[in-house]
């Protein structure tokens, strides 16, 4: 089966930019989406077709895809996104989550 | 504004079965394809199952596949999921989510999660 790779923790300085890759084969021929997960809470999108925005979510929010990549960054993070965050795609008919990067805002 | 209610979910002795339930409300629910995707304990998300916004095309993962049943009820605006054959590994919090994209079979992304409901599998 198909599966989409995260690294497992990202740490970054208030202010600084922050990626999180997502890696598969030939992952850049499909659509990714990224969830951002807080503590007790449910996940939100917020990047969906690689590099779009759900109204909401804040501008420093954006994503790309080419090759085997996908790549979440966030410039000049905040404290409050300190979250865990998933990629998402398909493989045929299933639908593939990676298994989580948890950000830290340090 | 969208809202999904689980429930259904609680404590089930291994090799029973559960159903949970998913009331939908705020958007035109027979026009989007639905998604069960559940997260173990300080796990990561795991896809179960995801159903045709026309409930003619359902999708299982391997982990359920054969002891797992997504349905729906547009008339009632609820999604179902029957998991049968309970093991460990099946304790997780359920979430109901919606896609983003409507008339679309299945594919797409997710906009929208409810708050989930707690399965719990354990004599």
């Amino acid at each position: 089966s198909y599966e989409v790779t995260q690294p497992p923790s990202v740490s970054v300085s208030p202010g600084q930019t922050a990626s999180i890759t997502c890696s598969g084969d030939k992952l850049g021929g499909e659509y990714v989406s990224w969830y951002q997960q807080k503590p007790g809470q449910s996940p939100v999108m917020v990047i969906y077709q690689d590099s779009k925005r759900p109204s909401g979510i804040p501008e420093r929010f954006s994503g790309s895809n080419s090759g085997d990549t996908a790549t979440l960054t966030i410039s000049g993070t905040q404290a409050m996104d300190e979250a865990d965050y998933y990629c998402q795609a398909w493989d045929s008919s299933s639908v593939v989550f990676g298994g989580g990067t948890k950000l830290t805002v340090l | 504004q969208v809202q999904l209610v689980e429930s259904g979910g609680g404590v089930v002795q291994p090799g029973k079965s559960l159903g949970l339930s998913c009331a939908a409300s705020g958007f035109t629910f027979n026009n989007y394809a639905m998604y069960w995707v559940r997260q173990a304990p300080g796990k990561g998300l795991e896809w179960v199952a995801v159903i045709s916004y026309d409930g003619r095309n359902k999708y299982y993962a391997d982990s359920v596949k054969g002891r797992s049943t997504v349905s729906r009820d547009n008339s009632k605006k609820t999604l179902y999921l029957q998991v049968n054959s309970l093991r460990g590994e099946d304790t997780a919090v359920y979430y109901c989510a919606k896609t983003a994209n409507p008339l679309v079979d299945v594919h797409g992304w997710i906009d929208s999660w409810g708050q989930g409901t707690l399965v719990t599998v354990s004599s």
